[in-house]
């Protein structure tokens, strides 16, 4: 029973290519988000979802245009793929208000994303 | 703004033994402080969580302390074991922005056999 799941695992694609990654969780948590690794393992925040709405959109190009159709779901669509585009992406959720603070941050296991 | 750092970047230690991981934060105002492990090619996997009222918590072989005042925390584990080699993170969750985890830079360990 995998509680954040996302797929696909790697992804590799040539400059100037669109591609997605999807993320599903079975917490029931109300905030979901992705993440940046990059080459020196550093996590940096890309987007946060509460219930569905954009709340965080830490200075990120436009061709990365994240959707959450529902609160279970969060995929990340990417255009026009640059070489710098290159990491690990992660999905995490967690609960995002009230007394819910104190609850954990869980993640799925990334999406390495190769761009040549 | 907030900035996590964690030292040392990286550790080698014989099994066996105690160690401890650092992690310190500039900004006090955090609900919570999360110690997570993330093994080559995985996610993070959540360790232990410390709230900004609690001092310490306790897993198994793991403790985590907090001094929110002087903005630092560590993990203590006893007794290492080869199976501890992983990169080890810590993360704040900040009372502004309460979306959003930031964090520390990391220490990769290595337990030798």
């Amino acid at each position: 029973d995998t509680a954040v799941s996302q797929t696909p695992k790697y992804l590799v694609t040539q400059m100037g290519n669109d591609k997605s990654i999807k993320c599903e969780q079975n917490l029931g948590h109300d905030t979901m988000y992705w993440y940046k690794q990059d080459s020196k393992k550093f996590l940096k925040i890309m987007f946060s979802y509460n219930n569905k709405e954009l709340i965080i959109n830490e200075t990120v190009p436009n061709r990365f245009s994240p959707k959450s159709p529902d609160k279970a779901h969060l995929n990340l669509h990417i255009n026009s793929l640059e070489l710098g585009d290159s990491a690990v992406y992660f999905c995490a959720s967690s609960w995002g208000q009230g007394s819910s603070y104190n609850s954990p941050l869980h993640f799925g296991n990334g999406t390495r994303l190769t761009v040549t | 703004k907030q900035e996590v750092t964690q030292i040392p970047a990286a550790l080698s230690v014989p099994e066996g033994e105690n160690l401890v991981l650092n992690c310190s934060f500039t900004d006090s105002a955090i609900y919570n402080l999360q110690w997570f492990r993330q093994d080559p090619g995985k996610g993070l996997t959540s360790l232990l969580l410390i709230q900004s009222s609690q001092r310490e918590q306790t897993s198994g072989r793991l403790n985590a302390s907090l001094d929110k005042s002087s903005g630092r925390s560590t993990l203590y584990i006893a007794a290492s074991q080869p199976g501890d080699s992983a990169t080890y993170l810590c993360a704040v969750r900040p009372t502004s922005g309460t979306y959003k985890y930031i964090f520390g830079t990391g220490t990769r360990l290595k337990v030798l056999a």
